[in-house]
């Protein structure tokens, strides 16, 4: 049983440049939701997802995109990299908002 | 504005003491609370939660505590281990189920032997 799986888990990246982060679940979770952490900062939420088709905007989302197109994947993009995005990126998935949220091992990403 | 608030960035407590983690929020129509538990290098973790109904939630060697009217919870760690030292989150959300969680930032436990 995976849970959530995220990839890269490290990425370094220069000012300017774009990538996608990655995550899918395996538990059929409608909820899922990215966040960064950073510190002093705690989880902030950057997008989140209530099923296929449906994306919101969370906390701080200014400088990235999400799509939902299928229940288990939620990527997460970078449009342009900048250095104030360097953080330590978490996706998590669950049943429902406040229920257990299962979370991915994170994505380290320094730009540089 | 931070509406959750950990106003201890790090605790210390000998193996086998209690700790206690606090929580402060600015929002009295949170409802739902949580805890979530994090070591270096993974995700956080689900750890006990509980709603606004309630003033406590034991759940083997911790225990949530609710004082809804200092807007304050608490978790009690007893007795303390050494796999206990990670950093915890608490967490609030409105309208139980239907609204996303606000994270605090953070207090990093460390147990020592």
């Amino acid at each position: 049983n995976a849970g959530v799986t995220q990839t890269p888990k490290f990425q370094v990246l220069k000012t300017g440049q774009s990538m996608t982060l990655q995550c899918a679940q395996d538990m059929n979770h409608e909820y899922m939701s990215w966040y960064r952490q950073d510190p002093g900062m705690g989880l902030r939420l950057i997008h989140y997802s209530v099923g296929a088709g449906i994306t919101d905007q969370g906390e701080v989302p200014n400088g990235y995109n999400v799509s939902r197109s299928t229940t288990e994947d939620f990527p997460l993009r970078l449009l342009s990299a900048a250095p104030s995005q360097t953080s330590v990126y978490f996706c998590a998935s669950s049943y429902m908002w406040n229920t257990e949220a299962f979370f991915g091992q994170g994505t380290r990403l320094t730009v540089v | 504005d931070q509406q959750v608030k950990q106003n201890s960035p790090s605790l210390s407590v000998q193996e086998g003491r209690i700790s206690i983690l606090n929580c402060d929020y600015t929002n009295s129509m949170f409802d739902y609370f949580l805890w979530y538990k994090k070591y270096p290098a993974e995700g956080p973790t689900f750890l006990i939660s509980i709603s606004s109904i309630k003033d406590k939630n034991e759940d083997g060697r911790f225990t949530v505590f609710l004082n809804k009217s200092a807007k304050h919870l608490s978790l009690h760690i007893v007795p303390s281990q050494p796999g206990d030292s990670a950093v915890y989150f608490c967490a609030a959300s409105l309208n139980f189920g239907n609204e996303k969680l606000t994270f605090g930032t953070g207090t990093r436990l460390t147990i020592i032997p």
